[in-house]
């Protein structure tokens, strides 16, 4: 196993940009899920995605989507990017209809 | 009032001490309860997985769940400073399909040598 990698692991952009972050999901999990974590926060649940179709939306504005690939891999993207959106960003990745999710390190957003 | 309420902490402790950390729900549907522990710059690790309720050890872990009140609990027996991370407490009401997992705020616990 080979677990959940993200990638940057930091990024720094101006409000109003837009943002691609990436996840590459543990070998053989077929569903993953984005998280947004505020300094002092607990995660909160962005979208979840099974095969490459969105499952499940939190309270987070279209302007946050997504895109699960052939490969399991996914990208969160964010446009019009505003300060409130600074934040970790988390992946989670899980096996549909089994227990356990596999969360990665993150990407540490920081908006200015 | 958010549907998952837990004390931030900080709680600090000195070494070999029992630990207890705890959250709240208003949400009678949830089913499933999970405790996670986030060290610094990491994503949040699986701890302990509780469905319904009752009591799961796992070692020096011992999750609690009284759905009557709707409070779950984590305690954490000789704790050592490699303890010292956030936990966080997570619920959901369909475990792993549809995703959703709502987290408590976490708490920050130090555990002094």
């Amino acid at each position: 196993e080979t677990g959940v990698t993200q990638s940057p692991t930091h990024l720094i952009k101006t409000r109003g940009q837009q943002v691609t972050l990436r996840c590459s999901s543990q070998s053989g999990h077929n569903t993953v899920s984005w998280y947004q974590q505020a300094l002092g926060q607990g995660p909160q649940f962005i979208f979840q995605y099974y095969r490459e179709e969105e499952n499940g939306r939190g309270n987070f504005p279209p302007r946050f989507s997504g895109l699960q690939f052939p490969n399991y891999s996914s990208e969160l993207n964010v446009n019009a990017l505003e300060l409130d959106d600074s934040a970790l960003y988390l992946c989670a990745s899980s096996l549909q209809g089994r227990s356990g999710y596999t969360f990665g390190s993150g990407t540490r957003l920081t908006v200015v | 009032q958010k549907e998952v309420e837990q004390d931030p902490g900080p709680l600090s402790v000195p070494e070999g001490a029992i630990v207890s950390l705890n959250c709240t729900y208003s949400n009678s549907a949830f089913q499933y309860f999970m405790w996670y522990r986030q060290y610094s710059r990491k994503g949040p690790e699986l701890l302990m997985y509780t469905y319904s309720s009752g009591n799961k050890e796992d070692g020096r872990f011992t999750a609690q769940v009284d759905k009557s009140s709707k409070y779950i609990s984590l305690f954490i027996r000789d704790s050592q400073p490699s303890d010292s991370a956030t936990y966080l407490c997570a619920m959901s009401m369909i475990y792993n399909q549809g995703g959703k997992l709502i987290f408590g705020q976490g708490t920050e616990l130090s555990v002094k040598p």
